[in-house]
């Protein structure tokens, strides 16, 4: 399995504020994805971060809310822009090294916007 | 309609007994994954076991085993000799061929205690 760091592991923000949580895995995968999990519930895949170009975007989440970079094999970001309290979740980012090998998940964000 | 479904929202066992958590599933892909995912409440999703719908036998890694009941379309996971380290969200997914967007598709999870 790959080693997944993400950072911040929590935070508490603001309303109208943004942030940008970091994913860094300590091999070169082929595919990075970021999913959301709001408090009691499932995980919700917001978007496949793509090595090189624009990501794709899942039904319900656009580019000017979510932003995600993704500069090369090992690194990924997600901004959560212009917040307001019902973005508050866990975003977890995950990789997956090789097609059809399972997904391996970060330790997640905690977020809370007040 | 739901493609993932996990029909109970939490279980409670005795230490040591087996448990199993139920899992079924919608496609219509001939080619697909079913994982489950352990959520302890550190937060971080833990992989546990996978099934392909190709393969003939069901999968097991240490104390889980997955019973794969294709024509059902069932995934239920079996965790044997169950520990007080087991109580966490237990989530089944799915990943369809989907013309290379594989993605991962979670069920609602299952909340398993373990009582001492």
């Amino acid at each position: 399995s790959a080693v997944i760091s993400q950072k911040p592991s929590r935070d508490i923000c603001q309303r109208g504020t943004s942030l940008t949580i970091q994913c860094q895995v300590d091999s070169q995968v082929t595919m990075m994805f970021w999913y959301r999990q709001q408090p009691g519930q499932s995980l919700t895949l917001i978007a496949t971060a793509n090595q090189g170009s624009e990501a794709t975007y899942e039904s319900g989440f656009v580019i000017d809310k979510f932003p995600i970079s993704r500069p090369n094999l090992t690194f990924s970001t997600l901004t959560v822009s212009n917040m307001s309290p019902e973005d508050s979740s866990i975003y977890l980012c995950s990789v997956e090294r090789f097609q059809k090998e399972a997904q391996y998940f970060g330790p997640g964000t905690r977020l809370l916007v007040l | 309609a739901q493609k993932i479904t996990q029909t109970q929202p939490g279980m409670f066992v005795q230490e040591k007994e087996a448990v199993t958590l139920d899992c079924t599933y919608d496609t219509s892909d001939p080619s697909y994954g079913l994982f489950w995912y352990k959520q302890p409440s550190s937060g971080e999703m833990i992989f546990l076991i996978y099934q392909g719908s190709y393969d003939q036998q069901n999968a097991t890694e240490g104390r889980y085993s997955l019973n794969f009941q294709k024509a059902r379309k069932s995934a239920n996971l079996v965790i044997s000799a169950s520990q007080l380290g087991d109580s966490a969200m237990y989530f089944c997914a799915m990943r369809e061929a989907n013309f290379g967007n594989e993605k991962l598709t979670f069920g609602t999870g299952t909340r398993l205690t373990i009582i001492p």
